[in-house]
């Protein structure tokens, strides 16, 4: 069965530190994909990245960065340089092959960013 | 180009009424599914569609029905609410095969008394 943990439930920083955001997983498949979306206060998901078992390479968007290791199945999101705007809530996610459509989410992690 | 449209956005039920949550996409993706949000438990799947005419259940389907008699639409059925199913509903598309990217509604509201 395929699980997400975000161990992190709240998370607070100050404007411009940097922040990691950690997403351990677990899944039996050799093929999976993993994503992480935002969800600003006004609710809405916002999709940020996917990431497919075979590519290990890290990631970079901007002041986004992700950190994929798949010796310890874990998928991580850096913020450098946060901002008031990066506040929201974060979601890890899973998706094995072999499960189709169905995404398998963490708990989240709330981000606040303090001016 | 619209994406995936849920309505209502925020709607009050009495427990045991019935209501009907509406999803409609316009990407012609073959996948969606309903997924239920609670405070600390992330998103957790109620039903899923491969495609017109096949649904399946997901983590926590009681209580709820789907059917998909057209690629477009996947309404989510609530047969007789509870206080327990009080909670915000996405719903969301996706293409078959790679998962590249799910698109997701805005969201529902929903508040049973």
């Amino acid at each position: 069965a395929q699980k997400v943990t975000q161990a992190q439930t709240e998370i607070s920083v100050v404007e411009k530190e940097d922040v990691t955001l950690d997403c351990v997983y677990e899944t039996r498949d050799t093929t999976y994909y993993l994503f992480w979306y935002k969800q600003p206060p006004s609710g809405e998901l916002v999709f940020l990245i996917r990431r497919n078992s075979f590519d290990e390479q890290n990631e970079i968007s901007g002041r986004y960065s992700w950190n994929f290791q798949k010796s310890t199945s874990s998928f991580n999101f850096t913020i450098t340089a946060s901002q008031v705007v990066d506040s929201a809530v974060y979601f890890c996610a899973l998706s094995e092959e072999t499960s189709g459509s169905r995404l398998t989410f963490g708990e989240g992690t709330q981000l606040t960013v303090n001016p | 180009n619209a994406g995936v449209t849920q309505t209502p956005k925020f709607q009050v039920l009495k427990t045991g009424q019935s209501m009907t949550l509406q999803c409609a996409q316009d990407m012609n993706h073959e996948y969606m599914s309903w997924y239920r949000q609670d405070p600390g438990m992330g998103l957790r799947l109620i039903h899923y569609s491969v495609g017109a005419g096949i649904t399946d259940q997901g983590e926590v389907p009681n209580g709820y029905n789907v059917s998909r008699s057209t690629t477009e639409d996947f309404p989510l059925r609530l047969l007789s609410a509870a206080p327990s199913q009080t909670s915000v509903y996405f719903c969301a598309s996706s293409t078959g095969g790679q998962p590249y990217g799910y698109t997701f509604g805005s969201g529902t509201r929903l508040t049973v008394v």
